[in-house]
C-alpha cells in the first residue's frame, strides 16, 4: 500500500499571502488530522476530519481552515500568512478513529517571509 | 496547558546501553498511550502503544512502562543501537473515556545513540 503523501513538500510564500496544502490518506483511510511542528513545540493538532466531516479543531485562529473530498484527501488552507506560521505541516491518515495509530505523510516545510 | 510532557529535549547514550525516554501526562481522561520515532525530513513513525489497563507491552528491543498513579509512561530501548537516533514523541488519547479524534503529543526528545 502506498503511504501517505503530501504535496508539495517545501514551499516558500511571503507575510500576508495564502497558501493551500494538500494531503491523500492511505487507500481505505477515512481520518484525516493535520498537525502543525514548530522547533521546540511539538506537534500541535490543528484538527481531523472524517467522512467530510471536521470532527475535532485544534485551538488555531480561523487563518487556518481544511477540508476533506469524498475520496478521503485532504487539503489544509492557511490566510494572510505570518512570519510566525513558518513550520513543518504534517498531514496523518488512519482508519476511523485517529485515537489510536496513526499514519504520518512526510510533511510540507512552509517558510514564510 | 501542556497535557503531555517530555522533560527532557535531549538524552545521549552509548551504543549497546540502555535508553529511557520520559513522559510525564496530566489529564487523567488519557487511557491509551503511544510513542512515535521521527527522523529528520520524515513524517513521525509509530513505535509501540500500550493501552492503560496493562503496565508495560514490550516489542523487541522497545518496551513500553506506564504508572497509572504518577500519570508517567517510560520507553525502554536496549539495547540502543546508531540507527535509534531520532526525536522520539510521546502521544496520549482518550479511548473509554470517549474519543475525541486526536493524539495529544508531547514536545519530543532528541536520542543521540554514539558508537
Amino acid at each position: 500500500k502506498a503511504g501517505v503523501t503530501q504535496t508539495p513538500r517545501y514551499l516558500i510564500k511571503t507575510r500576508g499571502q495564502q497558501v493551500t496544502l494538500s494531503c491523500s490518506p492511505i487507500s481505505g483511510h477515512r481520518s484525516v488530522s493535520w498537525y502543525q511542528q514548530t522547533p521546540g513545540q511539538g506537534l500541535q493538532f490543528l484538527f481531523e476530519y472524517f467522512s467530510e466531516t471536521q470532527r475535532n479543531k485544534g485551538n488555531f485562529p480561523g487563518r487556518f481552515s481544511g477540508r476533506q473530498f469524498s475520496n478521503s484527501r485532504s487539503e489544509m488552507n492557511v490566510s494572510t500568512l505570518e512570519l510566525g506560521d513558518s513550520a513543518l505541516y504534517l498531514c496523518a491518515s488512519s482508519t476511523q478513529d485517529p485515537s489510536y495509530e496513526q499514519y504520518f505523510g512526510p510533511g510540507t516545510r512552509l517558510t514564510v517571509t | 496547558d501542556q497535557q503531555v510532557k517530555q522533560n527532557s529535549p535531549s538524552l545521549s547514550v552509548q551504543e549497546g546501553r540502555i535508553s529511557i525516554l520520559n513522559c510525564d501526562y496530566t489529564n487523567s481522561m488519557f487511557d491509551y498511550f503511544l510513542w512515535y520515532k521521527k527522523y529528520p525530513a520524515e513524517g513521525p513513525t509509530f513505535l509501540i502503544s500500550i493501552s492503560s489497563i496493562k503496565d508495560k507491552n514490550e516489542d523487541g528491543r522497545f518496551t513500553v512502562f506506564l504508572n497509572k498513579s504518577a500519570k508517567h509512561l517510560s520507553l525502554h530501548i536496549v539495547p540502543s543501537q546508531p540507527g535509534d537516533s531520532a526525536v522520539y514523541f510521546c502521544a496520549a488519547s482518550g479511548i473509554g473515556g470517549g474519543s475525541n479524534y486526536k493524539l495529544t503529543f508531547g514536545k519530543g526528545t532528541l536520542l543521540t545513540v554514539n558508537p
